[in-house]
């Protein structure tokens, strides 16, 4: 079946414009993250997403980075007055949760460069 | 909440070595611990996972033990070969309760000829 999706692959924004970006998790997959990864270093944990629980947003930099997830399907992250800073590739990923089937599915990511 | 931390952040081992990363978790807790490879320019991938009712598992190459009582797992890699280089992270979360799922920093993994 279609793994996940996001959207678009790369995007080139200057600097203090909003940028959002999309992102289709696995058709039944309750839980939704959203993940900053810089060249060459790890998963920043941003934003998670479970159900009809609130969201888990300890992750998020600033105020300037927002993500709602509608009708627990496709999740959106907003990112305000774009910085230098925020570029970085941005990772989503969803997985089910309970019995055997944990497994966190990752979609190829949208590279964000700001000018 | 979860922390779980890794070690080495880099290692590089010559083909045919083994290679062993490892990882601590703070909740006691937690119950469920996946490790993810990440080759250069491509998204992470599963690649083995262990629950707390089991001390080891293995898949091929591949191996991941867990001691719960030292709250600490790690991945042991046999036999390395070159396209066992990239970036490994391990995580840790409780299954029971809606927290999320906890990465450690990763560890970067060369395989030299």
């Amino acid at each position: 079946g279609a793994g996940v999706s996001q959207s678009p692959s790369n995007k080139v924004t200057e600097k203090g414009k909003d940028v959002e970006l999309r992102c289709d998790p696995i058709s039944g997959h309750t839980a939704l993250y959203w993940y900053r990864q810089s060249l060459g270093q790890g998963l920043e944990f941003l934003i998670y997403f479970q159900g009809n629980s609130a969201p888990d947003k300890s992750g998020l930099p600033s105020d300037r980075f927002s993500a709602e997830r509608t009708g627990g399907s496709v999740s959106t992250l907003t990112i305000q007055r774009t910085q230098q800073e925020d570029s970085a590739v941005y990772l989503c990923a969803s997985s089910t949760r309970g019995g055997t089937a944990y497994e966190q599915y990752f979609g190829p990511g949208t590279r964000l460069t700001v000018t | 909440g979860e922390n779980v931390e890794q070690h080495p952040s880099t290692l590089s081992v010559q083909e045919g070595d083994s290679a062993v990363i490892k990882c601590t978790y703070s909740d006691s807790a937690s119950n469920y611990f996946p490790w993810y490879k990440q080759e250069l320019g491509k998204r992470p991938q599963l690649i083995i996972d262990i629950r707390s009712n089991v001390g080891e598992k293995k898949d091929q190459r591949i191996a991941v033990t867990l001691n719960k009582t030292a709250k600490h797992f790690s991945l042991h890699i046999t036999e390395t070969q070159p396209e066992d280089s990239a970036v490994y992270f391990c995580a840790a979360v409780n299954t029971g309760t809606a927290s999320k799922l906890t990465f450690g920093t990763g560890t970067r993994l060369q395989v030299t000829l």
